[in-house]
C-alpha cells in the first residue's frame, strides 16, 4: 500500500540525548515536511525539503536538523539543544490530485 | 492576528444536526484551501479542498470567500462518527514556493 510511515510511535527520551525519528514514504512525492503539534495550538513546520538533497528551515527549525539523501526518507533529528522537544510529531509528503499534504500517524516524544 | 484564525469550540450537537464552522485567513495572496479531519490523537486527514465556486461532498459543503477571506464547513445531518477536530488550511505564497498553514482547529462533539 502506498503511504507514509513513521517510527516510533512513541519515544522516551532523557534530556540530554539527541534522538531521530524516521519518516519513509513510496508515494513518489518531490517535497516532505516536519511539523509538531502541542496541546491546543495548530501544526508549526520545523523543516521541509523540496527536492532531494535540498532542505530549508521552517517556522521553528531551531534545535532540530534533518537530512534529505533519498526521495523516500525525511529523518529528523531532535537535538539537546532543543528546549520544549515533547510534542507530537508529523511528517507529511505533498501530491495528489489537490497537490495536498498527507500525513503519516506521528511520533508522540517525551522528554523525561 | 493569526494567519489562519478558527473557532475552537468546543461544538456539541446531537445526532442529526447541522453544524457550521468558520475560519478567516490575513494573507490575501493565498492560494489555495483545504479542510483536514484530526482524530484523537491521529493524524491529520485532507477533508476537501474549497473550491472558488463552493463545493459539495455528501453531507459536507465548502465556501469560499476572497473578498472577506473566509472558508466556511457546512455538515448536515451530523453523525456520531463526525466527532473530531476540524482543521483549516490555507496554502500561502513562502519562499519562492508555497507553505501550508493551519489552524488551531475546531472540536465537533455530536452527541446521542
Amino acid at each position: 500500500d502506498g503511504g507514509i510511515t513513521q517510527s516510533p510511535k512513541y519515544l522516551f527520551r532523557k534530556e540530554g540525548q539527541n534522538v531521530t525519528l524516521s519518516c519513509e514514504q513510496n508515494l513518489n512525492h518531490d517535497a516532505m515536511y516536519w511539523y509538531r503539534q502541542d496541546p491546543g495550538q495548530g501544526l508549526r513546520l520545523i523543516y521541509y525539503s523540496q527536492i532531494v538533497n535540498d532542505f530549508q528551515k521552517g517556522d521553528i527549525a531551531e534545535g532540530y536538523s534533518v537530512s534529505r539523501e533519498k526521495k523516500e526518507s525525511f529523518p529528523l533529528t531532535v537535538t539537546s539543544a532543543q528546549k520544549n522537544p515533547t510534542a507530537f510529531y508529523l511528517c507529511a509528503s505533498r501530491g495528489g490530485r489537490y497537490n495536498e499534504q498527507f500525513f503519516g500517524p506521528g511520533t508522540r516524544l517525551t522528554v523525561l | 492576528r493569526k494567519e489562519v484564525e478558527q473557532d475552537p469550540g468546543p461544538f456539541n450537537v446531537p445526532e442529526g444536526a447541522t453544524v457550521a464552522f468558520n475560519c478567516t485567513y490575513s494573507n490575501s495572496a493565498s492560494q489555495s484551501f483545504f479542510w483536514y479531519r484530526q482524530d484523537c490523537r491521529k493524524e491529520p486527514k485532507l477533508l476537501m479542498s474549497v473550491y472558488s465556486s463552493g463545493n459539495e461532498d455528501g453531507r459536507f459543503t465548502a465556501q469560499l470567500n476572497r473578498a472577506s477571506q473566509y472558508i466556511s464547513l457546512l455538515i448536515r445531518d451530523s453523525k456520531l462518527s463526525d466527532s473530531a477536530t476540524y482543521l483549516c488550511v490555507v496554502n500561502v505564497p513562502a519562499g519562492g514556493g508555497n507553505k501550508l498553514t493551519f489552524g488551531t482547529g475546531t472540536q465537533l462533539k455530536v452527541e446521542l
